[in-house]
C-alpha cells in the first residue's frame, strides 16, 4: 500500500538532547514537508523540500535541521535549540497540483 | 488578528442532524480553499477541495465558498458518529506545485452521538 511512514509514534527527550523523527514515502512524490500541530493553533510549516538534496526554510525553522538524501525520506532532528518541542509533528508529501498526504504523526514531549 | 479563524468547539450533535462548519479569514487574495478530516491521533487527510466562490457537493458533504464575506463553509448532512474528528480549513492564493503557501486553520472538534 502506497503512504507515507512516521516513526516512532511516541517520542520522549530529555534536556538537551537531538531526537529524529523519521519520515517515509513511497508514492514517488516530489515534494515533502514538515508540520508542527499544537492546540487551539493552525499546522505550522517547519521546512519543506521540492527536491532531493534541496530544502527551505518555513515559518518555524528554528531550533530544527532536515535533510533530504533520498527521494522516498526526509527525516526531521528536533535539536537542542528547541525550546518548546512538545507537540504533534506531521510530515506530509505531494505532487505539482496534486493533493498532500499525511503521514500518523510524531508525538513528542519532554522528559 | 490571525490569518485564518475556525470556532475550535467542541461541536456536538445528535446522529442525523446537519452539521455546518465555518472558517473566516483575512487575506482576500485567497482563492483555493480545502476542507481536511483528522481523526484523533491520526495525519489530515483532504475532504473536498474548491476553486474561488461558489458550491461543491461530495456524497454528504457540501463546501462553500463567500469570498465577498470571506467566510468558508463545510456541511455535513445526516452526519454520523464516524464523522466525529477535527475539521480544519486550508487556503492558499494560488495553485502553486507545492503547498508551502497553504495556512491552514487551527481545526474545530465534532463529536456526533449516537
Amino acid at each position: 500500500d502506497g503512504g507515507i511512514t512516521q516513526s516512532p509514534k511516541y517520542l520522549f527527550r530529555k534536556e538537551g538532547q537531538n531526537v529524529t523523527l523519521s519520515c517515509e514515502q513511497n508514492l514517488n512524490h516530489d515534494a515533502m514537508y514538515w508540520y508542527r500541530q499544537d492546540p487551539g493553533q493552525g499546522l505550522r510549516l517547519i521546512y519543506y523540500s521540492q527536491i532531493v538534496n534541496d530544502f527551505q526554510k518555513g515559518d518555524i525553522a528554528e531550533g530544527y535541521s532536515v535533510s533530504r538524501e533520498k527521494k522516498e525520506s526526509f527525516p526531521l532532528t528536533v535539536t537542542s535549540a528547541q525550546k518548546n518541542p512538545t507537540a504533534f509533528y506531521l510530515c506530509a508529501s505531494s505532487i505539482a497540483y496534486g493533493s498532500l498526504y499525511f503521514g500518523a504523526g510524531t508525538r513528542l514531549s519532554v522528559l | 488578528q490571525k490569518e485564518v479563524e475556525q470556532d475550535p468547539g467542541p461541536l456536538s450533535v445528535p446522529e442525523g442532524a446537519i452539521v455546518s462548519l465555518n472558517c473566516t479569514y483575512s487575506n482576500s487574495a485567497f482563492q483555493y480553499f480545502m476542507w481536511y478530516r483528522q481523526y484523533s491521533r491520526k495525519g489530515p487527510e483532504l475532504l473536498m477541495y474548491t476553486y474561488s466562490s461558489g458550491n461543491k457537493e461530495d456524497g454528504r458533504f457540501t463546501a462553500q465558498v463567500d469570498k465577498s464575506s470571506k467566510y468558508i463553509s463545510l456541511f455535513i448532512r445526516d452526519s454520523q458518529p464516524s464523522d466525529s474528528a477535527t475539521y480544519l480549513c486550508a487556503m492558499s492564493d494560488s495553485r502553486e506545485t507545492s503547498y508551502d503557501k497553504v495556512i491552514f486553520g487551527p481545526g474545530t472538534s465534532l463529536s456526533v452521538i449516537p
